[in-house]
């Protein structure tokens, strides 16, 4: 099944500076990367995913990177602010495999991003 | 407004006392799922729904049991807790597997 491996665990920056997520899979069939933020007490939310048929994607500072033939995407944020502290959870599937275990969502095991004023 | 709710949001019990953690959403999704969030481990999957009476296992089952009588509710059930089941417990709703998971606020369940 997928294994999707995500690095650092821990990311300390100043507010300004880019901060940069990765995380690699093993299942060359996923096609569905997602990006979720988790702020303290809450659950995950949503942020950014993407689709193989694109290699990036932005959404004002984020964005997110994909390399297929190396199997690794990527979250970019700049301009840091305080409030971008939290922990962020890459994700992979196939969502063409509806209704099967491929289907559902594999998650990395987390990065807690710092942002010091 | 949207939402997935859970109840409680906090709980302390003893080992073997059967315990059921409630997982609603109001936006008519089709998916639902939980997850169980441990230090280092990060977001594993317990069980999932595709629909109504449509469940089927995940990474990390045991223990735990699940049922889909109605469309908005998706009750995570631990029949004999035990402590290795302490954690902080997700449930998530889609409006098909393949789209946008909205995640509810956790269950954090301690068991001593």
């Amino acid at each position: 099944g997928e294994n999707v491996e995500q690095h650092p665990s821990t990311l300390s920056v100043q507010e300004g500076d880019s901060a940069v997520i990765k995380c690699t899979y093993s299942d060359s069939a996923s096609n569905y990367f997602p990006w979720y933020k988790q702020e303290l007490g809450k659950g995950p939310q949503l942020i950014i995913d993407i689709r193989s048929n694109v290699g990036e994607k932005k959404d004002q500072r984020i964005a997110v990177t994909l390399n297929k033939t190396a199997k690794h995407f990527s979250l970019h944020i700049t301009e840091t602010q305080p409030e971008d502290s939290a922990v962020y959870f890459c994700a992979a599937s196939n969502p063409s495999n509806y209704g099967g275990s491929q289907g559902n969502l594999i998650f990395g095991k987390g990065t807690k991003l710092s942002v010091k004023p | 407004e949207a939402q997935v709710t859970q109840n409680p949001r906090y709980l302390i019990t003893v080992t073997g006392k059967k315990l059921t953690v409630t997982c609603s959403q109001n936006m008519n999704h089709e998916y639902m799922s939980w997850y169980r969030q441990d230090p280092g481990l990060g977001l594993r999957q317990i069980y999932y729904s595709m629909n109504v009476e449509v469940t089927d296992k995940g990474d990390v089952p045991e223990g735990y049991k699940v049922s889909r009588k109605e469309k908005r509710n998706f009750p995570l059930i631990l029949e004999s807790p035990s402590p290795n089941q302490t954690s902080l417990y997700f449930c998530a709703s889609s409006p098909y597997q393949r789209y946008e998971q909205y995640f509810g606020p956790g269950t954090r369940l301690t068991v001593t």
